[in-house]
């Protein structure tokens, strides 16, 4: 059973705080995403990698930055978190030929 | 500028009847297209998808509709169940890219029983 997996279902941060957000596949993909998923927007783009150490922005990456220091492995980071970053992160990989993004179960980060 | 719209928030569908969800995009540079279904608290399921040189793709139930001239896609789920109850996303991805997905803002289907 192919899996992505991010290290918490919930979290509460405080203003100000630095925050990690993991997420390791075992599908040996090459690329992976994280994305935000807010109400009436749907999910947006933060970073991706398609290869290890190589990162990209996507279409909000303020405030946040990444780290893919393995191929299984993708880390999300806010570098001082603030009330507007309070979400739900996904996390996704996918193969660099043909195939669906598989997506992790989610974080619920809030930011008191 | 969203290139990927879903303008339909929400649809209620009697159990047994059609589901049709509606998306349409404005970039012709996008080649792929999914259907994507999301549980409150869980992350988003593969559903089925469709290439931009097809025009329909079946899977059980589901069927996606491509009309490339109009920039518009659709899903039919026949028929509708009420597990079938949850946010469906539309998402593209661009020719020659690294996959990257744009997703629409989603439609909450309610199949009442």
């Amino acid at each position: 059973d192919v899996k992505v997996t991010q290290s918490s279902r919930y979290l509460v941060k405080r203003t100000g705080e630095k925050v990690f957000l993991e997420c390791v596949q075992d599908m040996d993909h090459e690329n992976m995403f994280w994305y935000r998923q807010d109400p009436g927007l749907g999910l947006r783009l933060i970073y991706f990698s398609y290869d290890v150490k190589m990162k990209e922005k996507g279409d909000i990456p303020e405030g946040y930055s990444v780290s893919r220091e393995k191929k299984e492995r993708f880390s999300l980071i806010l570098e001082s978190a603030s009330t507007n970053q309070t979400s739900m992160y996904l996390c996704a990989s996918s193969s660099r030929g043909a195939g669906e993004a598989f997506f992790g179960q989610g974080t619920r980060l809030t930011v008191v | 500028d969203q290139q990927v719209k879903q303008n339909s928030p929400s649809l209620s569908v009697q159990e047994g009847r059609i589901s049709i969800l509606n998306c349409d995009y404005t970039n012709s540079m996008f080649d792929y297209f999914l259907w994507y279904k999301k549980y409150p608290a869980e992350g988003p399921t593969f559903l089925i998808s469709i290439s931009s040189i097809k025009d329909k793709n079946e899977d059980g139930r589901f069927t996606v509709f491509l009309n490339k001239s109009a920039k518009h896609l659709s899903l039919h789920i026949v028929p509708s169940q009420p597990g079938d109850s949850a946010v469906y996303f539309c998402a593209a991805e661009l020719s020659g890219s690294a996959r990257q997905l744009t997703f629409g803002s989603g439609t909450q289907l309610t199949v009442l029983p």
